[in-house]
């Protein structure tokens, strides 16, 4: 059972434009999320977090939007920049509870 | 402050070896979690432990693989007998508390052949 789903596979924006990545889950005990960003060959980064006694949450370019009457989050970043391209996974977890429940990532592409 | 390092980042085996994953948490940190990654899927948690103790293991399967903490050392995932299925990418994340922002390590890619 996907708990937390990205349903876009792959994302192309072009730089200087708006990003927008989402994500749906199915838990509604889930009270905590976070975005990661993960290079090739690399561990996943931490980007950005909220408590689901927020709806918003921003950090420079960052802000991730948080919807709990349709279980539903999105991620926008702007102005977007090359070095932006990676995959980006929405993670969601129980406060309380150790582990994090990973969407399928999505890879977002810059464009110059 | 150096991060969570994995050794090794690849590890090549042959079905029926055993594949032994180390995994150094940030210094400061008594919480290791590791989480496991299939081609084109999420990262899946398999284990959380600290320091001499397993706390959550509900993700890790009931035979072949088993993970260890010890009070000195680096934390281990054992696999046993390796199968091709268990070809995938073994990230470590560690953290200061409890609940707190997980730190990831780069990952160990393992190959059965």
């Amino acid at each position: 059972d996907q708990q937390v789903k990205q349903n876009s596979p792959s994302l192309s924006v072009q730089e200087g434009r708006i990003s927008i990545l989402n994500c749906d889950y199915t838990n509604s005990m889930f009270d905590y999320f976070l975005w990661y960003k993960k290079y090739p060959a690399e561990g996943p980064t931490f980007l950005i977090s909220i408590s689901s006694i927020k709806d918003k949450n921003e950090d420079g370019r960052f802000t991730v939007f948080l919807n709990k009457s349709a279980k539903h989050l999105s991620l926008h970043i702007v102005p977007s920049q090359p070095g932006d391209s990676a995959v980006y996974f929405c993670a969601a977890s129980v406060q309380g509870a150790q582990k994090l429940v990973f969407g399928q990532g999505t890879r977002l592409t810059i464009n110059p | 402050n150096a991060g969570v390092m994995q050794n090794p980042r690849h590890l090549v085996r042959r079905r029926g070896q055993e594949a032994r994953l180390r995994c150094s948490p940030m210094k400061g940190h008594s919480h290791v979690y590791w989480y496991r990654q299939l081609p084109e899927e999420g990262l899946k948690f398999m284990v959380y432990l600290q320091k001499e103790n397993i706390i959550d293991e509900s993700g890790m399967p009931k035979e072949r693989f088993s993970a260890e903490f010890p009070k000195e050392g680096p934390s281990i995932l054992r696999i046993q007998q390796v199968v091709r299925g268990d070809s995938a990418a073994y990230f470590c994340a560690s953290s200061p508390d409890p609940g707190g922002e997980q730190y990831f390590g780069p990952g160990t890619r393992l190959t059965v052949t």
